[in-house]
Order: C-alpha cells, then structure tokens, then sequence
C-alpha cells in the first residue's frame, strides 16, 4: 500500500520567514495530493491540493509543488504570520475502485515566532 | 465549520463501559471515514464506508464497531476499550469520486480511563 513520508516532524520560523515541508510517497498511482492544517482543538481543514496532471498551484502564501518522477511534493508558505502555527499533514491518494482512501504523512508542527 | 458534526467532543470511559460516537454530514457525501489520531500514529485510518456499505477494515480490534445506517451518520461503538485506546477520533467524509478532498469534522477526545 501508499506510505507518505513527511519532514521535517517540527518546524520553528521567524515571523515574515519561509517554510517549507516536504513529503516522499510510495505508490506511483497516486494521483492527488493534498495539504491539511490543523489547529489545536480542531480537526484537519484542506489548505491546498494539487493533482498530478500539474507541477505547481499557488494560492496567495501557499504554494505546493509535485514532482511525479522522484515522488516527492512540498508545501511552501511564505511571509509567515503567528497564525500559521499549526500543525500540517500532507496525504497522497491512489485512484480506488471504492471509497477514497488517503494516506496521511507523519505531520509538522510549525511555530511561527513573532 | 466544514459541515461534519462530531458528538460528544469529549467523552472519558472506563473499561467496562459501552459508549458510542456519532458523525453527522449533510454535505450529501457518499463517503465516510474514523481515523484516529494519537500521539504515537497522528491520522490513521479504521473504517470507511461507501454508500453504507463498509469497503475497508484497516485490521482494527473488534472493541470498535462501527456503523453506517445511511449515507448522512457514522457511528463508532465502543466497548471493553483499553487505556491505550485513548486517543481523538476523527470522522470524515468525501463525495466518493475519485481524487476529491475530505472534510473532518472537529474530533471525539476519548479518554479510557
């Protein structure tokens, strides 16, 4: 099955600083790749997703790339704000016949410091 | 607010009792998914179901039960649980085409106690 490898497990940046999250995947078949965010005492919200037929989305702060051959995407958030802080999980999902299954990565934990 | 409404948000049980915990969605989702989440594996999937009809065990112990009446609620029944089980229980649903985001709902904190 899929395994989704996700680094670095926590992250601390500096308040206007860059970060960036990378996750390796397993099965070649996945096709859908999306980003969740996680806040404490809430359940994962979807921030981004990209599929496989593109190399690069980007909404406002947050960009995601995908390189297929190597079987690694990454999440890209710039000019961070304390409220960035979260915790953040990539997933990848293969097509199945029946109900979509995703696997999720280990998770960051990102603190933005002001 | 994503549309998936978990209850209770905490529940603390001891080990002989039966609980259960209950998902309602009314995104009009063919799809519905327990994870759970814990310190040692942060999201790992139990059940999913689809159009009611359970489509994947992910070898979970026979204490969890797990329950789909229609196509809008997820139950979790719980019973004889151990301290480890312990953990925050994650619904989520998905429209059930292929390759589409799933929507969590807020989380069941269960502690055993």
């Amino acid at each position: 099955g899929e395994n989704v490898e996700q680094h670095p497990s926590t992250l601390s940046v500096q308040e206007g600083d860059s970060a960036v999250i990378k996750c390796t995947y397993s099965d070649s078949a996945s096709n859908y790749f999306p980003w969740y965010k996680q806040e404490l005492g809430k359940g994962p919200q979807l921030i981004i997703d990209i599929r496989s037929n593109v190399g690069e989305k980007k909404d406002q702060r947050i960009a995601v790339t995908l390189n297929k051959t190597a079987k690694h995407f990454s999440l890209h958030i710039t000019e961070t704000q304390p409220e960035d802080s979260a915790v953040y999980f990539c997933a990848a999902m293969a097509p199945k016949a029946a109900g979509n299954k995703l696997t999720f990565g280990g998770g960051t934990r990102v603190l933005v410091k002001p | 607010e994503t549309g998936v409404t978990q209850t209770p948000r905490h529940l603390v049980m001891g080990m002989t009792n039966k609980k259960s915990l209950k998902c309602e969605q009314h995104l009009g989702h063919n799809a519905m998914y327990w994870y759970k989440q814990s310190a040692k594996k942060p999201l790992e999937l139990m059940f999913v179901y689809s159009l009611e009809e359970r489509v994947e065990n992910n070898s979970v112990p026979s204490r969890f039960s797990p329950e789909c009446p229609n196509s809008s609620h997820l139950f979790l029944h719980l019973h004889t649980l151990q301290p480890e089980d312990s953990a925050l229980y994650l619904c989520a649903s998905s429209p059930g085409r292929m390759n589409t985001e799933a929507f969590f709902g807020q989380g069941t904190r269960l502690t055993v106690v």
